[in-house]
């Protein structure tokens, strides 16, 4: 079965970078796009972007671009985001989901919390 | 951007109650639409795509109708497990986005 754990929780200063791993079993890496996704407190869920398995190709949401990169381990069938530039604003849960053609997500991983303070 | 609106924003519902929640997306989007599922501290569950079919495993009083911009999904029969906050996404165009949620508690 699909499997998708994210790493810990990360404490960042506003200017810095974080960079969260999505690790993944259970299926053919290459296969399958990963997504990243974000929820701020009490929000709801805004898409950042996605990463191929395969070739590693990517595709980010306008809000995100410069700012962000995302990049993948098939020997490791792991995925990653950074994203730079930290402020307050980026504190959120960010969560990979592993995609089931044609963007539909069907399986997510379990969110880490980033917090973004001085 | 295309924008999605739910309503209600939050609702109360008992245990047996049918309860709908609908979407209205800002423009077209065929039935490139889906439904989720979270409860505090958690992912979403993914439970229904393509604006109408289920997710494997999911419970069939489940159900999503649409097409174009207006949106349901409704639960037949609420069950104590079906209190969480419901989110619409579309996935018609880039950037991927969501409805605002409406939470359904406990009347």
């Amino acid at each position: 079965q699909v499997q998708i754990v994210q790493s810990g929780a990360e404490v960042k200063k506003p200017g810095a970078s974080v960079k969260v791993s999505c690790q993944t079993s259970g299926y053919t890496f290459t296969g399958f796009a990963i997504h990243w996704l974000r929820q701020a407190p009490g929000q709801t869920l805004e898409w950042m972007g996605w990463v191929t398995g395969g070739k590693g190709d990517t595709k980010y949401s306008q809000r995100f671009q410069g700012r962000v990169t995302m990049t993948r381990d098939t020997s490791a069938t792991t995925a990653y985001m950074e994203l730079s530039s930290l402020t307050s604003e980026d504190t959120a849960v960010y969560f990979c989901a592993r995609d089931g053609g044609r963007d539909i997500l069907p399986f997510w991983g379990q969110g880490s919390l980033v917090t973004v303070s001085s | 951007d295309i924008q999605m609106t739910q309503s209600p924003s939050s609702l109360s519902a008992s245990i047996g109650d049918r309860v709908t929640i609908t979407c209205r997306a800002s423009q077209a989007i065929k039935n490139y639409l889906a439904w989720f599922q979270q409860k505090p501290g958690k992912a979403p569950k993914s439970l229904i795509y393509a604006a109408s079919s289920l997710h494997s495993g999911v419970p069939s009083r489940f159900s999503g109708s649409g097409s174009g911009t207006d949106f349901t999904l409704t639960i037949s029969g609420l069950q104590p497990e079906d209190f969480a906050t419901y989110y619409c996404q579309q996935y018609n165009s880039y950037p991927l986005t969501f409805g605002g949620g409406t939470k359904v508690e406990i009347e």
